[in-house]
């Protein structure tokens, strides 16, 4: 089946400092990906929808300019968390949308932020 | 009101039981169905994809009522593995709009 490799799977990071995480699709294009947080026992939160060559598009209450996305090419997304704080502390996991499939979302592995 | 809603259990059932879960979506121009699997601190994997006509695959059988706009998945013979949340996920409006339930967590003791 297709995967989708998500880097780094932990990191651990000061307070103020940016984090960048890496969504990459290996054995297919992904024109869309989207990025989700989740919180202990709670669901996966939608984030932001992330389109190739074009911006992204943010859920509510999501702020774009902390959380910044860059989709550059058909198997890349990267999330940024700017000067990260103690509450940005969570799990972060894209999925992808290969085209030409009915809908069916491949994950990352996650990756687990911690922010001391 | 929530797109998608799920019982979030937890569901503990011995091992050999049958175990039912439904999940209820609001959008009835949804348009693809799933059934997702997540251990604990994992990503989500695929289940199975929930087709109109109903869908089975070993012991997972996967239904879907459009005029009651839910989905159902029936695990028969639970084994130990079974142990996870199951998320329900809604493709609703348009190709990339996903909606996923909060998941039902099941515990299958031996």
């Amino acid at each position: 089946g297709a995967v989708v490799s998500q880097h780094p799977s932990w990191v651990i990071c000061k307070s103020g400092t940016s984090v960048k995480i890496e969504c990459r699709s290996l054995d297919f294009q992904a024109t869309t990906m989207f990025w989700y947080r989740q919180f202990p026992k709670q669901s996966l939160m939608l984030m932001a929808t992330s389109n190739e060559g074009s911006k992204a598009t943010y859920e509510q209450g999501v702020e774009k300019d902390k959380f910044l996305i860059n989709h550059a090419s058909l198997t890349l997304s990267t999330l940024t968390v700017t000067s990260a704080h103690p509450e940005d502390s969570s799990f972060y996991i894209c999925s992808a949308l290969a085209g030409g499939r009915t809908g069916e979302l491949f994950f990352g592995e996650g990756s687990r932020l911690t922010v001391l | 009101r929530k797109e998608v809603e799920q019982d979030p259990g937890p569901f503990n059932v011995p091992e050999g039981a049958t175990v039912a879960f439904n999940c209820t979506y609001s959008n009835s121009a949804s348009q693809s169905f799933f059934w997702y699997r997540q251990d604990c601190r994992k990503e989500p994997k695929l289940l199975m994809s929930v087709y109109s006509s109903g869908n089975e695959d070993g012991r997972f059988t996967a239904q879907l009522n459009r005029a009651s706009q839910y989905i159902s998945l029936l695990i028969r013979d639970s084994k130990l593995s079974d142990s996870a949340t199951y998320l329900c996920v809604v493709n609703a409006y348009n190709f990339n709009k996903f909606y996923f339930g909060s998941g039902t967590k099941l515990n299958v003791k031996p």
